[in-house]
């Protein structure tokens, strides 16, 4: 089994729909973090959580809204999705020090319509 | 002006070519530089970890940062169709509690 795990892995819907994405992860790290990944413009981070009790926006957190339900499962939602929020979405995590290595999910791709 | 500039590519070349892959940024900050892979539809992987400025070499990988120039460098030697793929360079600083700002990534395609 994969140590970083999304759901769904593809997902397509209509503008103004309530989406969330849920990851969960096996590693055991304190930190996980939310990004997007579009053509062009690379990863960019949404929103990173250093550990249960703490949320800190990203670069690109408008529209968007996490939830840390336990130390392993950290989910991403869009409260009202729009055609532009169509993307690769990604879910990491990673251990406090150590330069800031990142482990990786598989990704969630969103379509809205 | 991003923070880290990355050729997105695509870069082409034939199979048992040298690969150079590069990035440059602006922050003097910067000390942990990283590549990452990415194969497609999959998330990506790290590849190369270097602290500071130097060399690093991992097999067919080596990995060099200049801080003087602001530049580093992935170097791929004997390519394999197996390498094409997606190289994201990213960097952190101890300041940033080692949040890491992103290459926009090079896709590499190695011809048979």
């Amino acid at each position: 089994d994969a140590d970083v795990t999304q759901t769904p892995r593809n997902r397509i819907t209509k503008t103004g729909k309530r989406i969330m994405l849920e990851c969960s992860q096996t590693k055991g790290h304190d930190r996980m973090y939310w990004y997007r990944q579009d053509p062009g413009l690379g990863l960019r981070l949404i929103y990173y959580s250093f550990d249960v009790k703490d949320i800190n926006k990203g670069e690109i957190s408008d529209g968007y809204s996490v939830s840390r339900q336990a130390q392993a499962k950290f989910s991403l939602s869009l409260e009202s999705a729009i055609p532009n929020q169509t993307a690769l979405y990604f879910c990491a995590t990673s251990a406090p020090g150590g330069g800031g290595e990142l482990f990786f999910g598989e990704g969630s791709r969103l379509t809205v319509l | 002006q991003k923070e880290v500039e990355q050729d997105p590519g695509p870069l082409s070349v034939p199979e048992g070519a040298i690969v150079s892959l590069n990035c440059t940024y602006s922050n003097s900050a910067f000390q942990y530089f990283m590549w990452y892979r990415q194969y497609s539809r999959k998330g990506p992987e790290l590849l190369m970890y270097t602290y500071s400025s130097g060399n690093k070499e991992d097999g067919r990988f080596t990995a060099q940062v200049d801080k003087s120039s602001k530049y580093i460098s992935l170097f791929i030697r004997d390519s394999q169709p197996s390498d094409s793929a997606t190289y994201l360079c990213a960097m952190s600083d101890l300041g940033s509690n080692y949040q890491l700002i992103w290459g926009a990534g090079t896709k590499l395609i190695i011809k048979p």
